[in-house]
């Protein structure tokens, strides 16, 4: 079973900074992971797929990249409403969810 | 419009049984995989199971390796998870999920339950 590992735990910052986010799989996962954003009392939402493709309606703030076993997800300018945890998850074999980023309003 | 309802939790004893149903609407539920991820009180997302759209293809979990069981009734539109052997760490809010972690060319599933409580305590 692969393991993803996600960094930081938590992410205290400011509205308009720059969050980055880091996911590592404990093997190559090729291109196959996804990012996912899940507010409280929600589903989870579809950001990002196959490391670095906007999925539909997310807005361009939201850029994915990476490849093999270190992937980042990077919110260039935080609004409000993101402000949420944020999830790994690769479907390369089977499939895993990392465990999770929590971006709090510092 | 879309929609993915669950049904069958509750509250069940250690090593008892429990079956959770979904059903499913608004779109063609027999040309998509299908997954349950699960989500313990105040903890992260865990991925439980996945079934393609033929049923030929199906995963599961580690942990819940030779105790769940996955199935689909295109013809009911309906997805299902049978657990067996329950433990207190099953304790979760079960989501039924479309497709995971990609798109199409033309689309994203991304499609979603509401989520029903499993409570396993004695």
């Amino acid at each position: 079973e692969i393991v993803l590992t996600q960094s930081p735990a938590t992410l205290s910052l400011s509205p308009g900074e720059r969050a980055t986010l880091s996911c590592r799989a404990s093997q190559s996962v090729s291109s196959y992971l996804a990012w996912y954003q899940q507010k409280p009392g929600q589903a989870p939402r579809l950001l990002i797929y196959d490391a670095s493709n906007r999925a539909t309606g997310i807005p361009a703030r939201f850029s994915g990249s990476g490849s093999g076993t270190d992937f980042t997800l990077t919110i260039s300018s935080l609004e409000p409403e993101d402000f949420a945890v944020y999830y790994c998850l690769q479907r390369s074999n089977a499939l895993t969810f990392g465990g999770g980023t929590k971006v709090e309003i510092k | 419009e879309v929609q993915l309802v669950e049904s069958g939790g509750g509250l069940v004893q250690p090593g008892g049984s429990l079956r959770l149903s979904c059903a499913a609407s608004g779109f063609t539920f027999s040309s998509y995989s299908m997954n349950w991820v699960r989500q313990a009180p105040g903890k992260g997302l865990e991925w439980v199971s996945y079934i393609s759209s033929s049923s030929s293809t199906i995963y599961y979990a580690d942990s819940v390796k030779g105790r769940f069981t996955i199935s689909r009734d295109s013809a009911k539109n309906s997805l299902y998870l049978q657990m067996n052997s329950l433990r207190a760490e099953d304790t979760a809010v079960y989501y039924c999920a479309g497709p995971l972690g990609y798109c199409s060319s033309t689309s994203c599933s991304d499609y979603w339950g509401q989520g029903t409580l499993v409570t396993v305590s004695s």
